[in-house]
């Protein structure tokens, strides 16, 4: 999605955090998410943050947003091997989900 | 688990002949999507159902149709495809439309074109 933009590769040795950072254009956009996707299969939903919140935490997960910057971050605590996928952060405008071209990231031991 | 299924997960076909993939959902949501995901691209809507209304995204090629016989069941049609039609297409459901009911996938499938 060219109006959502997102590092491509973060590499990240297993135990730390990983930061995933993402841009975003619409200022309209109420609700932005985050997907999650494993090599070969679907895109699964790990979180969502709307746009009057400034963090949200589920597990070791932490989403947050910056809207005067139009910044969104996920943070992932003690970054696993089954960690390793890409992550695509989207921005939601009515029925419509534009996303960025996701960011792979690598664990390593 | 209630879910979102597709078949196959791999589809092999010709150029020029016409292939159907298919979708379904236990979650009786109301909107059907689907998306098309070339290599280490994001994935692009290519249209929706709301219930029976079809909506097409205004990029989406001719080539491309949808059926959607019942609340479960979704169709992507691909009339003649061609080499640039290979991909993952990704299905969607959501509760409605609006922007605070997530959109959960299913696995996609990869087509292939010989």
């Amino acid at each position: 999605g060219e109006d959502v933009e997102q590092s491509l590769f973060l590499s990240v040795r297993e135990g730390d955090s990983s930061v995933i950072n993402c841009t975003y254009t619409d200022s309209s956009s109420t609700y932005l998410y985050w997907y999650k996707q494993e090599p070969g299969a679907g895109l699964q939903l790990l979180t969502y943050i709307f746009s009057n919140m400034d963090m949200k935490q589920d597990q070791r997960l932490t989403v947050l947003l910056n809207k005067k910057d139009k910044h969104l971050s996920l943070r992932i605590a003690d970054t696993q091997t089954g960690d390793s996928a890409i992550y695509f952060c989207a921005e939601r405008d009515d029925y419509k989900l534009s996303f960025g071209a996701g960011t792979t990231v690598t664990v390593r031991a | 688990d209630a879910m979102v299924i597709q078949n196959p997960r791999y589809q092999v076909t010709q150029f020029g002949k016409p292939v159907t993939l298919s979708c379904s959902q236990t979650l009786n949501h109301n909107v059907m999507y689907w998306y098309q995901q070339k290599s280490s691209q994001a994935p692009k809507l290519l249209f929706h159902y709301y219930d029976k209304d079809f909506n097409n995204e205004a990029d989406t090629p001719d080539n491309f149709q949808s059926r959607r016989p019942n609340t479960s069941f979704c169709f992507l049609d691909i009339r003649s495809p061609g080499l640039g039609d290979a991909a993952m297409y990704l299905c969607a459901t959501s509760r409605e439309a609006a922007e605070n009911q997530p959109q959960h996938f299913g696995d996609g499938t990869r087509l292939s074109i010989l």
